[in-house]
Protein backbone atom coordinates (compact mmCIF):
# COMPACT_ATOMS: atom_id res chain seq x y z
CA UNK A 1 0.00 0.00 0.00
CA UNK A 2 1.70 2.95 -1.32
CA UNK A 3 0.95 6.17 1.75
CA UNK A 4 3.37 8.29 -0.76
CA UNK A 5 2.39 8.85 -4.08
CA UNK A 6 4.00 10.74 -7.36
CA UNK A 7 1.43 10.22 -10.05
CA UNK A 8 3.72 11.74 -12.53
CA UNK A 9 6.68 9.71 -13.78
CA UNK A 10 8.26 11.69 -16.06
CA UNK A 11 8.50 15.81 -16.75
CA UNK A 12 10.28 17.60 -19.21
CA UNK A 13 10.51 21.99 -18.42
CA UNK A 14 12.12 24.34 -20.87
CA UNK A 15 15.39 25.92 -19.23
CA UNK A 16 14.16 28.98 -16.96
CA UNK A 17 10.82 28.12 -16.26
CA UNK A 18 9.28 26.70 -13.40
CA UNK A 19 9.18 23.13 -12.55
CA UNK A 20 6.40 21.95 -10.48
CA UNK A 21 6.69 18.17 -9.19
CA UNK A 22 3.63 17.15 -6.93
CA UNK A 23 2.74 14.26 -4.66
CA UNK A 24 -0.08 13.32 -2.69
CA UNK A 25 -0.36 11.07 0.37
CA UNK A 26 -2.56 9.09 2.23
CA UNK A 27 -2.05 9.35 6.49
CA UNK A 28 -2.71 12.48 7.93
CA UNK A 29 -0.06 11.74 10.72
CA UNK A 30 2.91 12.23 9.08
CA UNK A 31 5.36 14.71 10.96
CA UNK A 32 7.60 16.17 8.50
CA UNK A 33 7.58 16.36 4.43
CA UNK A 34 10.76 16.20 2.32
CA UNK A 35 12.42 16.11 -1.24
CA UNK A 36 15.50 14.11 -2.66
CA UNK A 37 17.09 14.47 -5.87
CA UNK A 38 18.82 11.89 -7.74
CA UNK A 39 21.90 11.99 -9.83
CA UNK A 40 22.61 8.45 -12.22
CA UNK A 41 24.39 5.82 -10.01
CA UNK A 42 24.59 7.91 -6.80
CA UNK A 43 22.60 7.81 -4.17
CA UNK A 44 19.12 10.41 -3.11
CA UNK A 45 20.54 13.57 -1.66
CA UNK A 46 18.05 15.69 0.50
CA UNK A 47 17.43 18.49 -1.33
CA UNK A 48 14.28 20.88 1.08
CA UNK A 49 11.79 19.54 4.29
CA UNK A 50 8.66 20.97 5.61
CA UNK A 51 6.98 20.47 8.96
CA UNK A 52 3.28 19.47 8.88
CA UNK A 53 2.63 22.36 10.96
CA UNK A 54 3.70 24.68 8.39
CA UNK A 55 2.25 25.42 4.55
CA UNK A 56 5.71 26.40 2.68
CA UNK A 57 9.51 26.29 2.92
CA UNK A 58 12.03 28.08 0.51
CA UNK A 59 15.52 27.19 -0.20
CA UNK A 60 16.79 29.63 -2.65
CA UNK A 61 15.25 28.25 -6.27
CA UNK A 62 13.36 25.67 -4.13
CA UNK A 63 9.88 26.04 -2.55
CA UNK A 64 7.80 23.13 -1.04
CA UNK A 65 4.36 23.38 -0.46
CA UNK A 66 1.93 21.92 1.68
CA UNK A 67 -1.49 21.23 1.55
CA UNK A 68 -2.87 19.44 4.46
CA UNK A 69 -6.49 19.23 3.99
CA UNK A 70 -5.77 18.34 0.29
CA UNK A 71 -3.15 15.73 1.41
CA UNK A 72 -0.84 17.29 -1.26
CA UNK A 73 2.85 18.19 -1.50
CA UNK A 74 4.63 20.07 -4.43
CA UNK A 75 7.94 21.32 -5.00
CA UNK A 76 8.51 24.11 -6.95
CA UNK A 77 12.14 25.08 -8.60
CA UNK A 78 12.52 28.08 -10.49
CA UNK A 79 14.44 29.06 -12.94
CA UNK A 80 14.64 25.59 -13.99
CA UNK A 81 17.86 24.86 -14.85
CA UNK A 82 19.37 21.76 -16.94
CA UNK A 83 21.57 20.87 -13.93
CA UNK A 84 18.70 20.07 -12.17
CA UNK A 85 17.70 17.14 -14.75
CA UNK A 86 17.59 14.36 -11.82
CA UNK A 87 14.69 12.05 -10.45
CA UNK A 88 12.84 13.67 -7.59
CA UNK A 89 11.69 11.34 -4.41
CA UNK A 90 8.89 12.71 -2.48
CA UNK A 91 8.88 11.04 1.15
CA UNK A 92 7.29 11.31 4.83
CA UNK A 93 8.04 10.77 8.12
CA UNK A 94 5.89 9.14 10.57
CA UNK A 95 7.47 9.08 14.28
CA UNK A 96 11.17 9.12 13.22
CA UNK A 97 13.24 8.33 9.88
CA UNK A 98 12.86 4.87 10.24
CA UNK A 99 9.06 5.13 8.95
CA UNK A 100 10.10 7.30 6.10
CA UNK A 101 8.00 6.34 3.29
CA UNK A 102 9.06 7.04 -0.33
CA UNK A 103 7.48 7.95 -3.84
CA UNK A 104 8.52 6.27 -6.49
CA UNK A 105 9.72 9.28 -8.31
CA UNK A 106 9.58 11.53 -11.14
CA UNK A 107 12.12 12.27 -13.42
CA UNK A 108 12.38 15.96 -14.39
CA UNK A 109 14.18 17.10 -17.81
CA UNK A 110 15.52 20.50 -17.69
CA UNK A 111 15.65 21.60 -21.63
CA UNK A 112 18.26 23.78 -22.11
CA UNK B 1 36.11 9.53 3.55
CA UNK B 2 33.48 12.22 4.25
CA UNK B 3 30.44 10.48 3.19
CA UNK B 4 28.40 7.10 3.29
CA UNK B 5 31.17 4.63 1.92
CA UNK B 6 29.37 1.44 0.21
CA UNK B 7 31.36 -1.94 -1.10
CA UNK B 8 30.79 -3.56 -3.37
CA UNK B 9 29.69 -1.15 -6.14
CA UNK B 10 28.31 -3.89 -8.11
CA UNK B 11 27.97 -7.45 -7.20
CA UNK B 12 26.62 -9.67 -9.96
CA UNK B 13 26.04 -13.53 -8.83
CA UNK B 14 24.49 -16.62 -9.18
CA UNK B 15 20.79 -17.55 -7.77
CA UNK B 16 21.79 -19.73 -4.70
CA UNK B 17 24.33 -17.85 -3.51
CA UNK B 18 25.00 -15.57 -0.62
CA UNK B 19 26.20 -12.42 -0.93
CA UNK B 20 27.45 -9.72 1.42
CA UNK B 21 27.00 -5.90 1.12
CA UNK B 22 29.03 -3.46 3.34
CA UNK B 23 28.30 0.17 4.34
CA UNK B 24 30.49 2.82 6.26
CA UNK B 25 28.53 5.56 7.25
CA UNK B 26 29.37 9.24 8.24
CA UNK B 27 31.90 9.03 11.58
CA UNK B 28 29.21 10.46 14.34
CA UNK B 29 25.94 9.59 12.89
CA UNK B 30 23.78 7.04 15.30
CA UNK B 31 21.55 5.77 12.85
CA UNK B 32 21.93 4.09 9.61
CA UNK B 33 19.54 2.57 7.39
CA UNK B 34 18.96 0.30 4.43
CA UNK B 35 17.30 0.54 1.21
CA UNK B 36 16.50 -1.49 -1.90
CA UNK B 37 15.11 0.22 -4.77
CA UNK B 38 14.01 -1.92 -7.49
CA UNK B 39 13.83 -1.45 -11.13
CA UNK B 40 10.92 1.00 -11.46
CA UNK B 41 10.23 1.12 -7.80
CA UNK B 42 10.23 3.69 -5.18
CA UNK B 43 12.83 3.05 -2.17
CA UNK B 44 12.04 0.66 0.22
CA UNK B 45 12.91 0.09 3.83
CA UNK B 46 14.91 -2.72 5.15
CA UNK B 47 16.29 -1.98 8.43
CA UNK B 48 17.24 0.61 10.89
CA UNK B 49 19.76 0.60 13.42
CA UNK B 50 20.00 3.31 16.43
CA UNK B 51 23.29 3.58 18.95
CA UNK B 52 23.14 0.09 20.53
CA UNK B 53 19.08 -0.11 20.42
CA UNK B 54 17.70 -2.92 18.66
CA UNK B 55 17.27 -2.80 15.46
CA UNK B 56 14.04 -2.20 13.56
CA UNK B 57 13.84 -5.17 11.00
CA UNK B 58 10.32 -4.95 9.76
CA UNK B 59 11.20 -3.87 6.56
CA UNK B 60 13.35 -7.34 5.66
CA UNK B 61 11.04 -9.57 3.16
CA UNK B 62 12.56 -12.41 4.45
CA UNK B 63 14.73 -14.58 6.65
CA UNK B 64 16.97 -14.67 3.94
CA UNK B 65 17.76 -11.39 5.04
CA UNK B 66 19.71 -10.20 8.29
CA UNK B 67 21.82 -7.37 8.67
CA UNK B 68 24.26 -6.30 11.81
CA UNK B 69 26.33 -2.80 12.91
CA UNK B 70 28.90 -3.06 15.06
CA UNK B 71 28.63 -0.07 17.58
CA UNK B 72 27.97 2.78 15.44
CA UNK B 73 30.08 2.02 12.67
CA UNK B 74 30.00 -0.83 9.56
CA UNK B 75 27.27 -2.44 8.50
CA UNK B 76 26.82 -5.69 7.15
CA UNK B 77 23.66 -6.72 4.80
CA UNK B 78 23.66 -10.50 3.80
CA UNK B 79 21.24 -11.96 1.46
CA UNK B 80 21.63 -15.89 1.84
CA UNK B 81 20.60 -18.06 -0.87
CA UNK B 82 19.52 -15.18 -3.56
CA UNK B 83 16.86 -15.30 -5.85
CA UNK B 84 16.02 -12.72 -8.94
CA UNK B 85 14.04 -11.00 -7.39
CA UNK B 86 16.61 -9.87 -4.81
CA UNK B 87 18.12 -7.52 -7.86
CA UNK B 88 17.73 -4.27 -6.99
CA UNK B 89 20.32 -1.09 -5.92
CA UNK B 90 20.84 -1.77 -2.20
CA UNK B 91 21.06 1.84 -0.40
CA UNK B 92 22.56 2.58 2.92
CA UNK B 93 21.91 5.64 4.87
CA UNK B 94 23.33 7.59 7.72
CA UNK B 95 21.61 10.12 10.01
CA UNK B 96 22.13 12.11 12.88
CA UNK B 97 18.88 12.91 13.76
CA UNK B 98 16.62 10.55 13.14
CA UNK B 99 12.95 12.91 13.42
CA UNK B 100 14.16 15.38 10.77
CA UNK B 101 14.24 12.38 7.89
CA UNK B 102 17.63 14.39 6.46
CA UNK B 103 19.10 10.82 5.58
CA UNK B 104 22.57 10.81 3.70
CA UNK B 105 22.54 8.32 1.33
CA UNK B 106 25.61 6.01 -0.57
CA UNK B 107 25.82 5.36 -4.17
CA UNK B 108 24.16 2.50 -3.72
CA UNK B 109 25.40 -1.41 -4.57
CA UNK B 110 23.30 -2.68 -7.62
CA UNK B 111 23.08 -6.24 -6.95
CA UNK B 112 22.22 -8.82 -10.08
CA UNK B 113 21.00 -12.58 -9.47
CA UNK B 114 21.07 -14.67 -12.33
Amino acid sequence: DQQVKQNSPSLSVQEGRISILNCDYTNSMFDYFLWYKKYPAEGPTFLISISSIKDKNEDGRFTVFLNKSAKHLSLHIVPSQPGDSAVYFCAAILGGANNLFFGTGTRLTVIP
Amino acid sequence: GAGVSQSPSNKVTEKGKDVELRCDPISGHTALYWYRQRLGQGLEFLIYFQGNSAPDKSGLPSDRFSAERTGESVSTLTIQRTQQEDSAVYLCASSFNRDTGELFFGEGSRLTVL
